[in-house]
């Protein structure tokens, strides 16, 4: 079965620190990938994705994300975290030729410490 | 930018009450999706429009769920009777294609009591 997994529920880092949210996947072919932020009572903004090519990819509020094919891993970074990136985070995977049906995450709970 | 458009943002009602969600996608975007979102966990597809076809309803709890999007642009979910194990997040998303990724609108909370 295709899936995505984000390994921790939760990451605490403190403001200024650098972070990390980790993401694999297990899906077929060469999927494109995603990643979004989920603040309360909102729904999933947009941040970044992978389709092909360089495997870092830049994306918004400053995050980027680290594609690894042997890894199958597209993990989240952030030089410097804000307290305001404290959010909810979601790693997606779009299967081609399926019909464009993603294949979410359960999510990873990002809490930035003052 | 252009917007995915939710109504209502929040929603309470009894349980075995019926409950409607409308959404208006970006202009232009064949593909609409509804998502569940129950708190702390991901979304969940419930069902995917192409146009005003449905493509995957194999998710959708069609006893009590009814979904619709006649005219190809907007779309109503529907939950006949509701009851405690439906509130969740209702989200509506819309794509222009694979290579773009979804839009999400803000969803709908959903709260039965």
């Amino acid at each position: 079965a295709q899936s995505v997994a984000q390994p921790e529920d939760q990451v605490n880092v403190a403001e200024g620190n650098p972070l990390t949210v980790k993401c694999t996947y297990s899906v077929s072919g060469n999927p494109y990938l995603f990643w979004y932020v989920q603040y309360p009572n909102r729904g999933l903004q947009f941040l970044l994705k992978y389709i092909t090519g360089d495997n870092l990819v830049k994306g918004s509020y400053g995050f980027e994300a680290e594609f690894n094919k042997s890894q199958t891993s597209f993990h989240l970074k952030k030089p410097s975290a804000l307290v305001s990136d404290s959010a909810l985070y979601f790693c997606a995977a779009d299967q081609p030729g399926t019909g464009n049906q993603f294949y979410f995450g359960t999510g990873t709970s990002l809490t930035v410490i003052p | 930018e252009a917007e995915v458009a939710q109504s209502p943002r929040y929603k309470i009602t009894e349980k075995s009450q019926a409950v409607a969600f409308w959404c208006d996608p970006i202009s232009g975007h064949a593909t609409l999706y509804w998502y569940r979102q129950i708190l702390g966990q991901g979304p969940e597809l419930l069902v995917q429009f192409q146009d005003e076809s449905v493509v995957d309803d194999s998710q959708l709890p069609k006893d009590r769920f009814s979904a619709e999007r006649l005219k190809g642009v907007d779309s109503t979910l529907k939950i006949q009777p509701a009851e405690l194990g439906d509130s969740a997040m209702y989200l509506c998303a819309s794509s222009q294609g694979q290579f773009y990724g979804y839009t999400f609108g803000s969803g709908t909370r959903l709260t039965v009591v």
